[in-house]
């Protein structure tokens, strides 16, 4: 399996509402990345967490919850989001040293109405 | 504040010709470089990564690296109209985050 999965690939939701983003990869990577893209703009890191421990968060505000329950896994909970909010987010992985490739996933296409 | 450049194009390059794209960073100490292709509404695909001054090359495609002059380039050889997308630019300052360029935009004229 070399493949970064996420799911779902589409989701709309209004500003009271609670959701999860997910992202799975099975190539035994050690770092996972959330990313969000918006239209025409370069993708913006959110957070990473390597070897399951939260690395970096790049002051997200908290409306946006990560979770790591294992190596192969994370999710984005997602609470209270606003319409800005709408964007592409994506998953990557890396699979060991801090300055290796980072594969990425297919994304997810919010819209928040 | 680290940055990535890249000229955001669009950047029109007739089919068989080569397309040459360039990017500047901030860093001196960078040591990592990557090109990733995205098309509308995809998510980025790795293309070429390079660590060492000098080129490599994979297929039609070379990344170039100068780290004196702070700038990393593409070259795609033989265009096809399939290459028409988005290609980003990516560096490693240093630590685990990987830092994107605004992208140039490329359009193969068949």
């Amino acid at each position: 399996d070399t493949e970064v999965t996420q799911t779902p690939k589409h989701l709309v939701m209004g500003m009271t509402n609670k959701k999860s983003l997910k992202c799975e990869q099975h190539m035994g990577h050690r770092a996972m990345y959330w990313y969000k893209q918006k239209a025409k703009k370069p993708p913006e890191l959110m957070f990473v967490y390597s070897y399951e421990k939260l690395s970096i968060n790049e002051s997200v505000p908290s409306r946006f919850s990560p979770e790591c329950p294992n190596s192969s896994l994370l999710n984005l909970h997602l609470h209270a989001l606003q319409p800005e909010d709408s964007a592409l987010y994506l998953c990557a992985s890396r699979p060991g040293q801090w300055n290796e490739k980072l594969f990425f996933g297919s994304g997810t296409q919010l819209s928040v109405l | 504040q680290k940055e990535v450049e890249q000229n955001s194009g669009p950047l029109s390059v007739p089919e068989g010709a080569i397309a040459s794209l360039n990017c500047t960073y901030s860093d001196r100490g960078s040591q990592s470089f990557f090109w990733y292709r995205q098309y509308s509404g995809k998510s980025p695909e790795l293309i070429m990564f390079i660590y060492s001054n000098g080129d490599k090359e994979d297929g039609r495609f070379t990344a170039q690296l100068n780290k004196a002059s702070q700038y990393v380039s593409l070259l795609i050889r033989d265009s096809q109209p399939s290459d028409s997308a988005t290609y980003l630019c990516a560096v490693n300052f240093g630590n685990e985050k990987l830092t994107f360029g605004t992208g140039t935009r490329l359009t193969i004229i068949p």
